[in-house]
C-alpha cells in the first residue's frame, strides 16, 4: 500500500539548534515528494519539492532536504531552529504519472524553546 | 484578492442543518480539491475537479456533495452531518496533477 510515515508525532528543540524531521515513504515507484507547514489556524504551506536531479533540495525559510532514494526517505533538515519555526510540518507524495492523489504523512508538530 | 480563498472560516452547524463551504481560487490552476484534517490522522482526500470535472471521489459518504461550477469555484454542499465529520476542511489547488498544491485557511466545522 502506499503511504508515507513521518515517526516523530512531536519533537522539541531549542531556539538555534539544528533539526531534522524523518519521512519515509512507501510507494510502487519514486514519487514525487513534498514537505509544507502548517501553522495555528493556517494552511498548509509549501516549503519544498523533489522531483528529479540533486538529491538535496533547498526550499524557503532555511529549510533543506535530502532524498534518498535507498531508504525511501526524505527528511527535513534546518541548520538553525527559530522561535517562529514552531509548527506543523507534513511530508507528502503523489505518483509521477500524475493521479492528483497526494499522499500525506500524519504531520510532525515542532515545539520550539526559548 | 490572490491565493485560495475559503469561507466560512468557522462553521457550527446542527446534525440535521444545511450548510455549504465555498472556495475560490485566483492563481488560473486547473485542478481543485477538498481535503478532509482531522487530529492525529494524515490529510484525507476527499473529492477532485479537473477542468471542471470530477477526477476523484475517494468513497466520501453522500451528506457531502461536491459543486464545481467553473475552475475558480468549488463548493462542498453538507447535509445531515455526523458529529464525526467536524473537523478542518481545506481546499486547494494545483496548475497540474502532480505540481504544487495551493492552500486554503480551512473551514472548520463543529456538528453538534
Amino acid at each position: 500500500a502506499q503511504s508515507v510515515t513521518q515517526p516523530d508525532i512531536h519533537i522539541t528543540v531549542s531556539e538555534g539548534a539544528s533539526l531534522e524531521l524523518r519521512c519515509n515513504y512507501s510507494y510502487g515507484a519514486t514519487p514525487y515528494l513534498f514537505w509544507y507547514v502548517q501553522s495555528p489556524g493556517q494552511g498548509l504551506q509549501l516549503l519544498l519539492k523533489y522531483f528529479s536531479g540533486d538529491t538535496l533540495v533547498q526550499g524557503i525559510k532555511g529549510f533543506e532536504a535530502e532524498f534518498k532514494r535507498s531508504q525511501s526517505s526524505f527528511n527535513l533538515r534546518k541548520p538553525s531552529v527559530h522561535w517562529s519555526d514552531a509548527a506543523e510540518y507534513f511530508c507528502a507524495v503523489v505518483g509521477v504519472s500524475g493521479t492528483y492523489k497526494y499522499i500525506f504523512g500524519t504531520g510532525t508538530r515542532l515545539k520550539v524553546l526559548a | 484578492e490572490t491565493g485560495v480563498t475559503q469561507t466560512p472560516r468557522h462553521l457550527v452547524m446542527g446534525m440535521t442543518n444545511k450548510k455549504s463551504l465555498k472556495c475560490e481560487q485566483h492563481l488560473g490552476h486547473n485542478a481543485m480539491y477538498w481535503y478532509k484534517q482531522s487530529a492525529k490522522k494524515p490529510l484525507e482526500l476527499m473529492f477532485v475537479y479537473s477542468l471542471e470535472e470530477r477526477v476523484e471521489n475517494n468513497s466520501v459518504p453522500s451528506r457531502f456533495s461536491p459543486e464545481c461550477p467553473n475552475s475558480s469555484h468549488l463548493f462542498l454542499h453538507l447535509h445531515t452531518l455526523q458529529p464525526e465529520d467536524s473537523a478542518l476542511y481545506l481546499c486547494a489547488s494545483s496548475q497540474s496533477n502532480t505540481g504544487e498544491l495551493f492552500f486554503g485557511e480551512g473551514s472548520r466545522l463543529t456538528v453538534l
